[in-house]
């Protein structure tokens, strides 16, 4: 089975960094993705690691370590517009794309 | 049609009625999913699919069914609903099983009464 781990809310103001963690527990692992959604809308996605190690997009990065079952999110440079639910969601070797829960990143002034 | 089509967008249902949301793609993706997202849990893997005729089973299978007749198309059934059945779905689709990125639809409001 699979299980994935991540907090349920971040608040931050404009231009900081945050970093949302996910721990998971998935039988035939094969990588670890990121997505982000707003409010009503379709999940799209941000990010993939299938190895271990630092992935950067833009102003998004996304890390993994397999040995520990463990990746981040981080987002730099903070806009009003990253105000949004964002999952790590993990693959493995039978085809299941899994979510975690999400987590809310609420933006301030 | 352009990317991934659901149909209907929104539905009130009576319960124990039978309903088929669809879903569509164009883009010749071999693997496809659908997901419930109810608040405070994510989106739940109900079904999936990794290339026509096959499909397995997800995190929250009871009560749903799912063919992949061909590569566009899959379609979700509820035998008889049920008021915990209430939900947003949400189909997705991507290249291939273990292909990066999964593309999604706009989702279905689906409630029971």
């Amino acid at each position: 089975g699979q299980s994935l781990e991540q907090p349920s809310e971040v608040t931050a103001v404009e231009g900081a960094i945050v970093q949302i963690n996910c721990t998971y527990q998935t039988s035939g692992f094969y990588g670890l993705s990121w997505y982000q959604q707003h409010d009503g809308g379709a999940p799209t996605f941000l990010s993939y690691n299938g190895l271990d190690g630092l992935e950067e997009t833009g102003r998004f990065s996304s890390f993994l370590s397999r040995s520990d079952s463990y990746g981040y999110l981080l987002l730099q440079e903070l806009q009003m517009k990253d105000s949004a639910s964002y999952f790590c969601a993990s693959t493995d070797s039978w085809g299941k794309l899994q979510f975690g829960a999400g987590t809310q990143v609420v933006v301030t002034p | 049609i352009a990317g991934i089509t659901q149909a209907p967008t929104s539905q009130i249902l009576a319960a124990g009625r039978r309903m088929t949301l669809r879903c569509t793609q164009d883009m010749r993706h071999n693997a496809m999913y659908w997901y419930r997202q109810d608040l405070g849990l994510g989106l739940r893997l109900i079904h999936y699919s990794n290339t026509a005729g096959t499909t397995g089973k997800g995190e929250v299978p009871d009560g749903y069914s799912v063919s992949r007749a061909n590569t566009d198309d899959f379609p979700l059934t509820l035998a008889s609903a049920v008021p915990s059945q209430t939900s947003v779905y949400f189909c997705a689709s991507r290249p291939g099983q273990e292909n990066t990125e999964a593309f999604f639809g706009q989702g279905t409001r689906l409630t029971v009464v």
